[in-house]
């Protein structure tokens, strides 16, 4: 069965510091998203992509984060200079439609 | 802004029916899903609602009323496997065309 993947599955960086997390959609998959959920917390949306450029934003993504479909495969959130309030579970999510999103397994991200 | 609560935590015995409840209120709505996680894992999608009524899948059924924006999900002979965290999510389209918004989750324990 297809899945989404992620890599890596934990990133442990120094504040400052720029760090790139990386999925790869279901293959047939059209529309592209990034969740974060801080331990213990919620999940919550950050950005939405479709036909290669941002759809949606929430206010959590501000101008330290952005998004690229860099070849047919990959999907990435860059974070510019991340802070300790970015340690979170980074999720990669796709969908075929206006339908059910598929998580990939997470980037678990430790800023020290 | 969207307001979607759950029960924190539930505890029911292996082999018993269990129903967790979700309310929302939102600005608009387009479809309540409901989502599986097990700890430090994705969530899993398990069902979706755009109408009112029962969705039946197996042991898991998903019960929304758009009017009194309501949700439950039912696990009927549960398992200790159903051990987990079961997300609420809605999708608004006023805040976004398929992004989900989701509850802080109930974590259920299974007991044997």
């Amino acid at each position: 069965e297809p899945e989404v993947t992620q890599t890596p599955s934990h990133q442990v960086t120094q504040m400052g510091q720029e760090v790139i997390l990386r999925c790869v959609p279901i293959s047939n998959h059209l529309y592209f998203y990034w969740y974060r959920q801080i331990l213990g917390q919620k999940v919550e949306f950050l950005v939405s992509f479709y036909n290669n450029e941002i759809s949606e934003k929430s206010e959590i993504f501000d101008d330290q984060f952005s998004v690229e479909r860099p070849d047919g495969s990959n999907f990435t959130l860059k974070i510019r200079s991340t802070k300790l309030e970015d340690s979170a579970m980074y999720f990669c999510a796709s969908a075929a439609a206006y339908n059910e999103q598929f998580f990939g397994p997470g980037t678990r991200l430790t800023v020290l | 802004g969207q307001n979607i609560d759950q029960p924190t935590e539930m505890t029911a015995t292996e082999g018993a029916i269990v129903q967790i409840n979700c309310t929302y209120q939102t600005s608009g709505f387009n479809g309540l899903f409901w989502y599986q996680q097990h700890a430090g894992e994705a969530p899993t999608f398990l069902s979706y609602n755009v109408l009112d009524g029962l969705e039946e899948k197996g042991r898991f059924s998903s019960f929304l009323s758009r009017s009194k924006g309501y949700s439950y999900l039912l696990l009927k002979e549960l398992q200790m496997k159903d051990s987990a965290s079961y997300l609420c999510a809605v999708r608004d389209p006023l805040k976004g065309a398929n992004n989900l918004f989701f509850g802080t989750g109930t974590r259920l324990t299974v007991i044997p």
